[in-house]
This record gives structure tokens, sequence and C-alpha cells, in this order.
């Protein structure tokens, strides 16, 4: 199976500063990697596909990179409502496999 | 609108058997690849498998943890999605998410994403 490792585990942020999460396959996964959101107590929701195509109504202020086996996430500006814990996927080969997360709190 | 909605989850035994469901309305059920995906308490993301529709042969595909002691079925008639699940163990203790995969594509790069969740049904496995 391929593994997924993010780091960081979790980071402290304030609102408008520039974030940063890395995601690393165990192989070459070409662009077959998706970024999820999800806030405490709710579902999760896609925010990336294809390693850096947003999901329609997700903010710009999002954007994805990368290819092969590195990959990051960015948030360019961070919101109050950005709080939340974000997973990378790999979809190149199953069984799909994820990120431990990230969790990005005040 | 796509709604997921689980259920079937409870307290078990180890060893024991439970069998979730998850009723689908908003898309045409029978073209859809459903899957299931697990989340222990405090804890990340699992895939557990998913199975595709019968035009592309209902094929199903498992997570390693998982593999052969759950059984992904699906009742095109129902709009229904089954997880059996057999031989539980302590560390299968977690939130159920239903969940539907699309094929996305990026200016010909088409990828599958997970793109719906319900609410998630708990499964506790505890003596």
């Amino acid at each position: 199976d391929i593994q997924m490792t993010q780091s960081p585990s979790s980071l402290s942020a304030s609102v408008g500063e520039r974030v940063t999460i890395t995601c690393r396959a165990s192989q070459s996964i070409s662009r077959y990697l998706n970024w999820y959101q999800q806030k405490p107590g709710k579902v999760p929701k896609f925010l990336v596909y294809a390693a850096s195509t947003l999901q329609g109504g997700v903010p710009s202020r999002f954007s994805g990179s990368g290819s092969g086996t590195d990959f990051t996430l960015t948030i360019s500006s961070l919101q109050p409502e950005d709080f939340a814990t974000y997973y990378c996927q790999q979809s190149y080969s199953p069984p799909w496999t994820f990120g431990q997360g990230t969790r990005v709190e005040i | 609108e796509v709604q997921l909605v689980e259920s079937g989850g409870g307290l078990v035994k180890p060893g024991g058997s439970l069998r979730l469901s998850c009723v689908v309305s908003g898309i045409t059920f029978r073209n859809a690849w459903m899957g299931w995906v697990r989340q222990a308490p405090g804890k990340g993301l699992e895939w557990v498998g998913r199975i595709k529709s019968k035009t592309d042969a209902g094929t199903r595909d498992y997570g390693a943890p998982v593999n052969g002691r759950f059984t992904i079925s699906r009742d095109d008639s129902k709009n229904t999605l089954y997880l059996q699940m057999d031989s539980l163990k302590t560390e299968d203790t977690a939130v159920y998410y239903c969940t539907t995969e699309g094929n996305y594509d990026s200016s010909g790069f088409y990828s599958f994403v997970i793109d719906n969740w319900g609410q998630g049904t708990l499964v506790t496995v505890s003596s």
C-alpha cells in the first residue's frame, strides 16, 4: 500500500498568515492527490483534486501543488473559518490512503 | 442534493458481527461508485473500501486492516449500500462514513475523489 506522510502534524497560526502543509507519498503517484478539510464535529469536505485543481466554491486563498511524491497545500491568508484538520489522500492505486492529518489551530 | 444516511451502528463484542446500511438519494445510485471511510475517536481518516457500479463490474477493493473480515455490497433496487463487518476487533471502533467516489476531470487528467459523505454511524467494539 502507498503510505502518505503529512507534516507538520499540527501548527499554530494567526489570521492573515500564510500556511503551508506538506504531504509525501511513499512512491510516485503522479498528480493523483486530493486534499480534504474537516472541522471539529463535522464531516470531511474535499477541497482540491488532481493535486492542484480547486473544487468549485473553494476560496482562491487555497492552492495545491506538486506531483510525483511531494505535494503542498497552501492557504495564502488564513481566515477564522480555516481552522480545521487537513488530510491528503492518494487516488493513484487502491487501497486509497490518507495522510495522518494536519491540525491548524490558533 | 446528495444525501447519504447511515444506520446500524452500535455496541458489539470482540469477535462479533454487525451490518451497516446507507440509504442514498439525490443521485442515480446504480451508476455510483460507493464506499466507506472510518475514523477512530480522535484519530484520522481511514479508507475501508469501495464497490464500483455493476456497469463497471461491481468490483470491490478493501483496505488491508479489514480485508477478509468486511464485505461491501449494494442493492440498487433499494438505493442502499451495506457494510458487513465480521470478526470485529476493538481497533475497529470508529465512526463509519458512507461515501461516494466521483471521477473528476482536470484538463483531461481524470482522478477519483471521495466527494460526498454521510453523517456517520458509530461502531463500538468492546467487551
